[in-house]
């Protein structure tokens, strides 16, 4: 399968400050790319849906402001968390799609924030 | 409204065969997705399937019937590495992912 990749696995950043996941697809171009958060032992809820070189389309309740997405490339999305708070503590998950007979989204490995 | 109801969790016993069940009702249907998703990890792709019918992948299979609005996924053989959460998806009109809340699949020896 396709490969996604995301940077940093992990990140540990003081409340105030802001901090930005890349996600990359390697061997693919990804004409959308989506952005989850994963709270403990809960399913994953769609950020953010973002198509190559427009705006991202933002689900009910996330703050665009806060949450900045921005989809430069066919190969590369960026999410960056601005004025991070403990709440936004989460597993944040990245996903490419190229299209493909059935629109299958190929994960990246997550970034675990962490806001103390 | 948009639902994907799974069990929260099941328990099986190695070498054993266990089926997880989910039902779901979308905005049009563009197909039913299982993912495995250990600890702490993303998802991975397991089955899609859009036609009504079993699909079989090694120990894995994937079953759908879309006039019930209802699919499983069947695990045989069942092996220790097999615990894990298994997510169900439907595709809908949009072509946007509508996500169970997972099943915690725990194997005892």
């Amino acid at each position: 399968g396709a490969v996604v990749s995301q940077h940093p696995s992990r990140v540990i950043c003081k409340s105030g400050t802001s901090v930005k996941i890349e996600c990359r697809s390697l061997d693919f171009q990804a004409t959308t790319m989506f952005w989850y958060r994963q709270f403990p032992k809960q399913s994953l809820m769609l950020m953010a849906t973002s198509n190559e070189g427009s705006k991202a389309t933002y689900e009910q309740g996330v703050e665009k402001d806060k949450f900045l997405i921005n989809h430069a490339s066919l190969t590369l999305s960026t999410l960056t968390v601005t004025s991070a708070h403990p709440e936004d503590s989460s597993f944040y998950i990245c996903s490419g799609t190229s299209g493909g007979d059935y629109n299958e989204q190929f994960f990246g490995p997550g970034t675990r924030l962490t806001v103390l | 409204g948009q639902n994907i109801d799974q069990p929260t969790e099941m328990t099986a016993t190695e070498g054993a065969i266990v089926q997880i069940n989910c039902t779901y009702q979308t905005s049009g249907f563009n197909g039913l997705f299982w993912y495995q998703q250990h600890a702490g990890e993303a998802p991975t792709f397991l089955s899609y399937n859009v036609l009504d019918g079993l699909e079989e992948k090694g120990r894995f299979s994937s079953f759908l019937s879309r006039s019930k609005g209802y699919s499983y996924l069947l695990l045989k053989e069942l092996q220790m590495k097999d615990s894990a959460s298994y997510l169900c998806a439907s595709m809908d009109s949009n072509y946007q992912l509508i996500w169970g809340a997972g099943t915690k699949l725990i194997i005892k020896p």
